[in-house]
C-alpha cells in the first residue's frame, strides 16, 4: 500500500482565498483523522470520521473551517476564507478498527502558508 | 480527560550515548500508548505501542519503551543513538475503546558527533 497520500504538499495563498487539502487513506481503514501542527500548539486533532462519517469535530477552529469524506478513499478538509494564522502543518491520518492495530498511519502532510 | 505530557522540549546526547525521553499520561481508564518519531519534513511514523501485556515493548530503530502504571508513564529509551536518531519524538495516548489519540508537545532529540 502507498501509505496515506496527501496533496498538495505544499501551498501558499493569499489571505482571504479558499484552501482545499486532499487526503487519501490507506485502502481499508475506516478511521480517518485531521491534525494541524503548529509550533506553539504542537498537534491538535481537528476532526474525526468513522465509516465516512463525522464524529468529533469540537477541534475544528472556527466555521471557517469544514471537512468531508464523500467517500472511503477520499477527504477534504477546507478553509475559506484563509487568514494568516491558519498558516501551520495538516496532516491526514487513517486507522483500521481491527484489534491490534490502533495505531494512526500518517500522511505527508500539507505545509499551508497563508500571506 | 486524558492528557500527555513530554517535559523535555529538547534533549541533546552525544552520539552512541543512551537516551531517555520522558512521557507521562493521565486518564481515569485503561489506555493504549504510543511513540511516534517525525523527521524533518516528514509525516509521524510509529516507533512502538504498548495495547497490553508485558510493560516492556520493543519498537524500531532500537529503541524499547516501558509502560509503568503507577507511574503513569511511558518513558523511551535506546542504549545507543546515532546521528540518525536526531529527530522530533511523540507520545501519545488513547483510552481504550475511544478512538481520537492525544499527543504530546513532542521532544526534540538532537545527536551530536
Amino acid at each position: 500500500d502507498a501509505g496515506v497520500i496527501q496533496s498538495p504538499r505544499h501551498e501558499v495563498t493569499e489571505m482571504g482565498q479558499e484552501v482545499t487539502l486532499r487526503c487519501k487513506p490507506i485502502s481499508g481503514h475506516d478511521y480517518l483523522f485531521w491534525y494541524r501542527q503548529t509550533m506553539m500548539r504542537g498537534l491538535e486533532l481537528l476532526i474525526y470520521f468513522n465509516n465516512n462519517v463525522p464524529i468529533d469535530d469540537s477541534g475544528m477552529p472556527e466555521d471557517r473551517f469544514s471537512a468531508k469524506m464523500p467517500n472511503a478513499s477520499f477527504s477534504t478538509l477546507k478553509i475559506q476564507p484563509s487568514e494568516p494564522r491558519d498558516s501551520a502543518v495538516y496532516f491526514c491520518a487513517s486507522r483500521s478498527h481491527h484489534r491490534g492495530r490502533n495505531e494512526a498511519f500518517f500522511g505527508q502532510g500539507t505545509r499551508l502558508t497563508v500571506v | 480527560a486524558q492528557s500527555v505530557t513530554q517535559l523535555d522540549s529538547q534533549v541533546p546526547v552525544f552520539e552512541e550515548a543512551p537516551v531517555e525521553l520522558r512521557c507521562n499520561y493521565s486518564s481515569s481508564v485503561s489506555v493504549y500508548l504510543f511513540w511516534y518519531v517525525q523527521y524533518p519534513n516528514q509525516g509521524l511514523q510509529l516507533l512502538l505501542k504498548y495495547l497490553s501485556g508485558s510493560t516492556l515493548v520493543k519498537g524500531i530503530n532500537g529503541f524499547e519503551a516501558e509502560f509503568n502504571k503507577s507511574q503513569t508513564s511511558f518513558h523511551l529509551r535506546k542504549p545507543s543513538v546515532h546521528i540518525s536518531d536526531t529527530a522530533e519524538y511523540f507520545c501519545a495516548v488513547t483510552e481504550t475503546g475511544a478512538n481520537n489519540l492525544f499527543f504530546g508537545t513532542g521532544t526534540r532529540l538532537t545527536v551530536i558527533p
